[in-house]
């Protein structure tokens, strides 16, 4: 069975304050790992995928970067507009199904 | 370009009711997925439709179905409405496979059953 942990639960952070979020997967023949934040009352926006270990993608603060065994979202100098809860989540080849991890809530004070 | 676009946003109903909410998705996308979020849960895969055809299904009993018209709007039905039926339903969109491609996600519908 597919499984997708994210660590954290909880993450507060002052304003720049770096950090990394964590995402490990067991997902038979990973196609590709997303990452998506999603803000209070709204769906799920999306902001990566990476396809291969060694892959690294930056967008803005946001650096995701791949393993075979996790993905790590790191956030540079954070803004309390960052604060959000960021969602993982990993496709399996054989299914094609995505299957979400739990996600970090990140709290960013000012 | 308008987004992803669900109807209801709230819906409150009674257990042994049945609902159907709607979805309609960026001009374009013909892959529409649909999903549960609860805080005990996450969010997790109900199916998915493209060019009218279920492509895949989630680990859900029966009484949850869609459909998908020529149009790509979809829609989900759940028959007999357990309290645990309760969630936010996220409809999402997509160019290609949903579970490959980026998918663009509504705002949900946000379901309490009495």
């Amino acid at each position: 069975e597919d499984q997708v942990t994210q660590s954290p639960e909880a993450l507060r952070l002052q304003e720049g304050e770096s950090s990394s979020l964590n995402c490990s997967y067991t997902v038979s023949g990973l196609r590709g790992l997303f990452w998506y934040r999603q803000d209070p009352g709204k769906g799920p926006e999306f902001l990566f995928t990476l396809y291969s270990a060694g892959e690294e993608k930056e967008k803005e603060r946001l650096k995701a970067t791949l393993t075979k065994k996790e993905s790590f979202l790191h956030i540079t100098a954070p803004k309390p507009e960052d604060s959000a809860t960021y969602l993982c989540a990993g496709v399996s080849g054989g299914s094609y199904i995505p299957t979400f991890g739990r996600g970090t809530s990140l709290i960013v004070h000012p | 370009k308008a987004g992803v676009t669900q109807t209801p946003r709230y819906l409150i109903k009674t257990r042994g009711q049945q609902v159907t909410l709607s979805c309609s998705p960026i001009s374009g996308h013909r892959s529409v997925s649909w999903y549960q979020q609860t805080p005990g849960q996450g969010l997790q895969f109900l199916f998915e439709y493209f060019s009218e055809t279920q492509r895949n299904k989630g680990n859900f009993p029966g009484r949850f179905s869609g459909r998908q018209f020529s149009n790509s709007r979809s829609e989900m039905n759940v028959s007999t409405l357990e309290l645990g039926d309760s969630a936010l339903y996220l409809c999402a969109s997509s160019n290609g496979a949903g579970g490959y491609n980026e998918q663009f996600f509504g705002p949900g519908t946000r379901l309490t059953v009495l």
